[in-house]
């Protein structure tokens, strides 16, 4: 099957300006997931979905980051306007379904760099 | 939230011995527990993963043991090879379904 797929892979902005990430989940997965990855850490979840709803946002900058997934399938996400300590590779991951173990998988993630 | 950490920061071992990396959760409904791995400059994938119910799981030379009393969890490497070489992972989940990684372990295999 095909894998999660993410575009742009790389994208350079000055600060205050706006970019925008878009993610296409493995075909059938109902949950798709944001993360954010600064050089040197773990993974953090900005937001996830459950087919079009938001299940979890509480770690999303709201100011400045907005995520949507409208027909349950592709996502978008949104950073207006940019900041320095937004430099960092965003990942996008589905699952299947929402429950405890059931695996995620990433996509190859977009590298931002803000000048 | 949950709150994972990750020891140690990096490892280096002998072509053929063993790793050991180790995690600690906060939150004691956490439930399940997977370890990813990410070589430089590529996506994570699941390596191996354990359930809240289960003390142990293997694969190969992949082991993994939980101790939910004391909330720890730790990823064993048997035999270690050159393409063990990366940055593992762990993570942990809660009821909440949201998956709390630790910061990372990075393992070089020196032949």
């Amino acid at each position: 099957e095909a894998g999660v797929a993410q575009s742009p892979r790389y994208k350079i902005i000055e600060k205050r300006q706006s970019v925008a990430f878009w993610c296409n989940p493995i075909s059938g997965h109902a949950t798709l997931y944001w993360y954010q990855q600064i050089l040197g850490q773990g993974p953090k979840l900005l937001i996830q979905f459950q087919n079009n709803g938001v299940v979890d946002d509480s770690q999303l900058p709201k100011d400045r980051f907005s995520a949507e997934r409208l027909k349950g399938v592709d996502s978008t996400l949104k950073i207006q306007p940019a900041k320095l300590e937004d430099s960092a590779v965003y990942l996008c991951a589905s699952s299947q379904q929402l429950e405890a173990g059931v695996e995620q998988y990433f996509g190859p993630g977009t590298r931002l760099t803000v000048t | 939230g949950e709150n994972v950490e990750q020891h140690p920061s990096t490892l280096s071992v002998q072509e053929g011995d063993s790793a050991v990396i180790k995690c600690t959760y906060s939150d004691s409904a956490s439930n399940y527990f997977p370890w990813y791995k990410q070589e430089l400059g590529k996506r994570p994938q699941l390596i191996i993963d354990i359930r809240s119910n289960v003390g142990e799981k293997k694969d190969q030379r992949i082991a993994v043991t939980l101790n939910k009393t004391a909330k720890h969890f730790s990823l064993h490497i048997t035999e270690t090879q050159p393409e063990d070489s990366a940055v593992y992972f762990c993570a942990s989940r809660s009821n909440d379904y949201k998956l709390s990684f630790g910061a990372g372990t990075t393992v070089t295999v020196r032949a």
